[in-house]
């Protein structure tokens, strides 16, 4: 059975640019979270949504929005690079509810940016 | 906001060796999670607790959920070379229509030279 998949895999912007990033849950999974891992540091939660529907949002900026389409794959999208948004991006699918109380994320490996 | 301290940040271990590491938390939390993260790759799921007080294994592993909700341990028994990497702990409040975990920030495990 496929694993979360996340793509690209590696990718470099400049500052000011826009980048999507695309994530393909476990099949029967409604929920998909997203992270941002910064290097030495752990994953810090962007967003949650839940049957298409946002469900949490993260300390981030305007700048990071996301989607959740019928078939409960997502895109993140972050606007107007900066410098500080090199890291890691995470993305995580769970076949329980938010508030289910469980925790029991499936990460995939990531996709790396890098913003010069 | 909620902050988990993770201690401690590195260590190294010989093969055979039992490994302890903890992790704590300045608010209660209802779910602690342990997970471990290989070198370009997503982290893992070792043990979820859910019950304050909890014990649970898997395999050569055990994690507890502090009596207190604010703590939670893990160790490893007989290290061995596979057990290289970062270890993370991840507290989860639910209710409400969240679900989102709160990381610590890591314990990286190494081979002695």
């Amino acid at each position: 059975d496929a694993g979360v998949t996340q793509s690209p895999t590696h990718l470099i912007k400049t500052r000011g640019q826009h980048v999507t990033l695309r994530c393909s849950p476990i099949s029967g999974h409604k929920s998909v979270s997203w992270y941002q891992q910064v290097l030495g540091q752990g994953p810090q939660f962007i967003f949650q949504y839940y049957e298409k529907e946002e469900r949490g949002r993260g300390n981030f900026p305007d700048r990071f929005s996301a989607r959740q389409f019928p078939n409960y794959s997502s895109e993140l999208n972050v606007n107007a690079l900066l410098l500080g948004d090199s890291a890691l991006y995470l993305c995580a699918s769970s076949f329980r509810s938010p508030g289910s109380g469980s925790g029991e994320l499936f990460f995939g490996e990531g996709s790396r940016l890098t913003v010069l | 906001g909620q902050q988990l301290n993770q201690s401690p940040q590195s260590m190294f271990i010989q093969e055979g060796e039992d490994v302890s590491m903890n992790c704590t938390s300045s608010s209660i939390f209802n779910t602690w999670l342990w997970y471990k993260q290989d070198p370009g790759e997503g982290p893992v799921l070792l043990i979820a607790l859910y019950k304050a007080g909890e014990l649970t294994s898997n395999g050569r592993l055990t994690a507890q959920f502090g009596i207190t909700r604010k703590d939670s341990f893990l160790n490893i028994s007989a290290s061995i070379p596979s057990d290289v990497g970062i270890y993370f702990c991840a507290g989860l409040n639910y209710g409400g229509s969240q679900g989102n975990l709160i990381f610590g920030k890591g314990t990286k495990l190494s081979v002695k030279p």
